[in-house]
């Protein structure tokens, strides 16, 4: 079993500071996916990172995708309250399965 | 257009009953997923159709996990004998295709709580 680790598990931070959360898994992905989950709500898509070493930035977050396809990290610069969520990294496994890990909860105060 | 939607949004049964949880997905999405997603936890996946076949369900727990897609799209997921460990949010999905990396597009989820 590929297996995806999320650290930290928990975040809180004042609005306006930076956080990173990082995703590890000692397999490699073809694909490795961000979601952000909020209470009574289904997980939606951030980002699809594919290429190794690939940077891709939506708004103040930056995705990054390690060279060797196992791990990735979320970036937010200036974090604000409406980035409060669950942020849940994913691998692609054939046939279109995710292999999601736990999460990290990100809490921002404001 | 609507997104996935699942009925009911949430459920609590007693332990050894039986019941139902239903998906509608985005209308023309033949990939369909479903996950569960224990408490503080990330969704685990369960079963994928494409169509009305299952075309992978080993993610089902044990025999009293069963689902179906009879027309392609409304998906049922059925739990016979419920047990209290069967608590959790069950989330559906579907997509356009079903290759590695497409998007998912999730429902709200069912929370099943199992007295």
């Amino acid at each position: 079993t590929q297996l995806l680790e999320q650290s930290p598990q928990f975040l809180s931070i004042q609005e306006g500071e930076n956080l990173t959360v990082y995703c590890n898994s000692s397999s490699v992905f073809s694909s490795l996916q961000w979601y952000r989950q909020e209470p009574g709500e289904g997980p939606v898509l951030l980002v699809t990172v594919v290429t190794g070493g690939e940077v891709k930035k939506l708004k103040r977050l930056t995705f990054q995708f390690g060279d060797a396809r196992k791990d990735s990290s979320l970036h937010i610069t200036a974090a604000q309250p409406g980035d409060t969520g669950l942020y849940l990294c994913a691998g692609a496994l054939p046939r279109g399965k995710l292999q999601f890990g736990a999460g990290t909860q990100v809490v921002v105060t404001p | 257009g609507a997104g996935v939607s699942q009925t009911p949004s949430n459920k609590v049964t007693e332990k050894g009953k039986y019941v139902e949880l239903r998906c509608d997905p985005i209308s023309g999405h033949t990939a369909l997923y479903w996950y569960r997603q224990s408490l503080g936890q990330g969704p685990e996946f369960l079963i994928y159709f494409q169509g009305t076949g299952a075309a992978d369900d080993s993610g089902l727990p044990n025999d009293r996990f069963f689902a179906v897609r009879p027309e392609g799209s409304v998906s049922t997921l059925k739990i016979q004998r419920t047990e209290r460990g069967d608590s959790a949010v069950y989330l559906c999905a579907s997509t356009g295709g079903a290759g590695a990396g497409d998007e998912q597009f999730f429902g709200p989820g069912t929370r099943l709580t199992v007295l």
